[in-house]
């Protein structure tokens, strides 16, 4: 699977719209984008994915260049319980072996009043 | 509708013990994930377990084994705990193998002494 670069934190007012970048520049063609956050001491909670076509849930918004070489995760308007690591992971179509997940460090994503 | 479960929620072991994690999926989910989690870091996949067979298998050493059920209830062994293994252990379920979209149980914290 591609390796992904996200920034370690940010910082967003309560009430704004929060964008998380993420890079992966060795993604593969058949190799999709999914975002996932953890809430403090709990287990990571799915948000959305998307192959090459922006995707829109009742969550967030996910951008995906045309090069497919990074992406953006968008929360609308971001609340004090979207305070969460943030992880943005490449992972192949569905191989065997292609199964896992495979998360990085993620980014610390804080909601200010 | 009820989550992903896992039992105990909190556990204290010494080290050279054994130790058994149960996990429930999702009612109609198939396939059951295990991973760790240390303290500051994104959690590493251990197993995954598809219709009662292992599909996929993390870096980890053989202490470390799991089972699913005809029920697709999931239990994660760990042999001769060392000190190192003390971390979050999380448990995910999705309807099949290669579905990246997959749901975490609050996990169970295993702290070795």
């Amino acid at each position: 699977d591609a390796k992904t670069t996200q920034p370690t934190s940010m910082d967003c007012a309560e009430g704004r719209a929060a964008n998380l970048p993420c890079n992966h520049s060795t993604i593969s063609g058949n190799e999709y984008v999914y975002w996932y956050r953890q809430i403090h001491s709990q287990g990571p909670q799915y948000i959305i994915h998307g192959l090459k076509n922006n995707e829109t849930n009742e969550m967030a918004s996910l951008i995906i260049t045309e090069d497919r070489k990074s992406s953006t995760l968008i929360l609308p308007h971001a609340t004090l319980r979207d305070t969460a690591v943030y992880y943005c992971i490449v992972r192949g179509a569905s191989n065997f072996g292609n199964e896992k997940l495979t998360f990085g460090t993620g980014t610390r994503l804080t909601i200010i009043p | 509708d009820a989550g992903v479960t896992q039992s105990p929620t909190h556990l204290i072991k010494t080290r050279g013990q054994h130790v058994t994690l149960r996990c429930s999926p999702i009612s109609g989910h198939k396939s059951v994930s295990w991973y760790q989690q240390v303290l500051g870091q994104g959690p590493q996949f251990i197993f995954q377990y598809y219709e009662k067979e292992e599909r996929g298998r993390g870096n980890f050493p053989d202490r470390f084994s799991a089972r699913q059920f005809p029920n697709y209830s999931s239990e994660l062994n760990v042999n001769a705990l060392l000190l190192g293994d003390s971390a979050l252990y999380l448990c995910a379920s999705s309807l099949w193998a290669g579905d990246g979209e997959q749901y975490f149980g609050p996990g169970t914290r295993l702290t070795v002494t």
